[in-house]
Order: structure tokens, then C-alpha cells, then sequence
């Protein structure tokens, strides 16, 4: 079973700033099965990058994935206020056939 | 407008049973691969099950905490999907979520539902 972890954990930062994370895979995911959500207190989570580096439908340019193998990550280039929320990564496999990471929350330094 | 609405959620001791309803619409349903992911409270999100369109097998996998106990079933002629859970517990406590992909893409979900909420208590 592939393990997806996420750092940082919480990662406090202003409006306007330019926000890193990453997920990094026990084992190598294949760019085509790796994506990303954001979620909001009270929400559902919502797609916004497929593929790796794929934005979905509607998402906004300053929201790009990157990576491969086992080392991934999305970044948003400048933080809109209501870019603060939670953001999981999520890998396709075999089983369990969807895997979640932890989440990491960009909240308001 | 593509819209996935959950209903059926409640509070139910443990050991006990619960079906939740997924009604689709917006989109053609029979096509679709479905799938339940949950959240328990404060927690991440945690895949649940998938079944896939009755032309492409109609065939169901599950999470390992729940193999044997839920269910994923669905009806193309209401365009609704179910989940059963049987032997409830109470780390079975959690909002559930439907989810599909309109692209024909089955390794990520574009379409969610709002949830409902599953409490598992005494």
C-alpha cells in the first residue's frame, strides 16, 4: 500500500505570498494518477489539479502541480484570501484503489 | 447542472445499520463510475468504495476497514447509488461523500455531493 505524507503540516503565510507544498509517496505514483483538492471548513473537497500538473476545469492559473516519481508538489503563486484552506494530495493505485494524504492547511500568518 | 446530493445520514448505535443515497443528475449516470470517500471529525479524507458502470463490469472494491461490512450498489433507473453499513462502529463516525469523474477519468474524483453525516454512538 502506497503512503502519501504531506509537509508541512500547517503553513502560516500572508495574502499575496507564494505557498509550496508537498507530497511525497512510500513507493513511485505515476504522474497520471496523482492529484490535488482543496477544502474548506465545512465543504466538500474540490479538485484542482489531475495528472500531476493538470489545473481542472475553472481553477485559477496561479494554482500549478509539478513533480514526479515520488516527489510532488503544488504550488499556488500568489495567495488570494480565499485560497486558505486545507489541500490533500490523492494517488490512484490497486489497493486501496484511492489514497489520501494527511492535508496540509494554509492558514493566515 | 451536474449535482450529486447525499441523504440518509443519522445516528445509529453500534452494531447497527445504515443505508445512504447518493441521487445524481445532470449527467449521464449509467456511464459514471461512483464513489464514497468519508471524513470523521477533524480528520483527513479516507476512500470508502467504488463501483464501476454496469458496461464496464458494474463491479465494487472497498477500504479494508470496511470490506465485509458496507456495500456499494446502484440504481441506473433513478439514478441513485447506495452505501449499506452493517456492524456500525464508532470509528465509522464521519460525514460521507459521493463522488464521481465526468471526464471517464477513473483515477480522480471532479464531481462531489455535499455529504451526510454519520454518527456512530451509545
Amino acid at each position: 500500500e502506497i503512503v502519501l505524507t504531506q509537509s508541512p503540516g500547517t503553513l502560516s503565510l500572508s495574502p499575496g505570498e507564494r505557498a509550496t507544498l508537498s507530497c511525497r509517496a512510500s513507493q513511485s505514483v505515476s504522474s497520471s494518477y496523482l492529484a490535488w483538492y482543496q477544502q474548506k471548513p465545512g465543504q466538500a473537497p474540490r479538485l484542482l489539479i489531475y495528472g500531476a500538473s493538470s489545473r481542472a476545469t475553472g481553477i485559477p492559473d496561479r494554482f500549478s502541480g509539478s513533480g514526479s516519481g515520488t516527489d510532488f508538489t503544488l504550488t499556488i503563486g500568489r495567495l488570494e484570501p480565499e485560497d486558505f484552506a486545507v489541500y490533500y494530495c490523492q494517488q490512484y493505485g490497486i489497493s486501496p484503489r484511492f489514497t489520501f494524504g494527511p492535508g496540509t492547511k494554509v492558514d493566515i500568518k | 447542472e451536474v449535482q450529486l446530493v447525499e441523504s440518509g445520514g443519522g445516528l445509529v448505535k453500534p452494531g447497527g445499520s445504515l443505508r445512504l443515497s447518493c441521487a445524481a443528475s445532470g449527467f449521464t449516470f449509467n456511464n459514471a463510475w461512483m464513489s464514497w470517500v468519508r471524513q470523521a471529525p477533524g480528520k483527513g479524507l479516507e476512500w470508502v468504495g467504488r463501483i464501476k458502470s454496469k458496461t464496464d463490469g458494474g463491479t465494487t472494491d472497498y477500504a479494508a476497514p470496511v470490506k465485509g461490512r458496507f456495500t456499494i450498489s446502484r440504481d441506473d433507473s433513478k439514478n441513485t447509488l447506495y452505501l449499506q453499513m452493517n456492524s456500525l462502529k464508532t470509528e465509522d463516525t464521519a460525514v460521507y461523500y459521493c463522488a464521481t469523474n465526468l471526464n471517464y477519468s477513473y483515477s480522480y474524483m471532479d464531481v462531489w455531493g455535499k455529504g451526510t453525516t454519520v454518527t456512530v454512538s451509545s
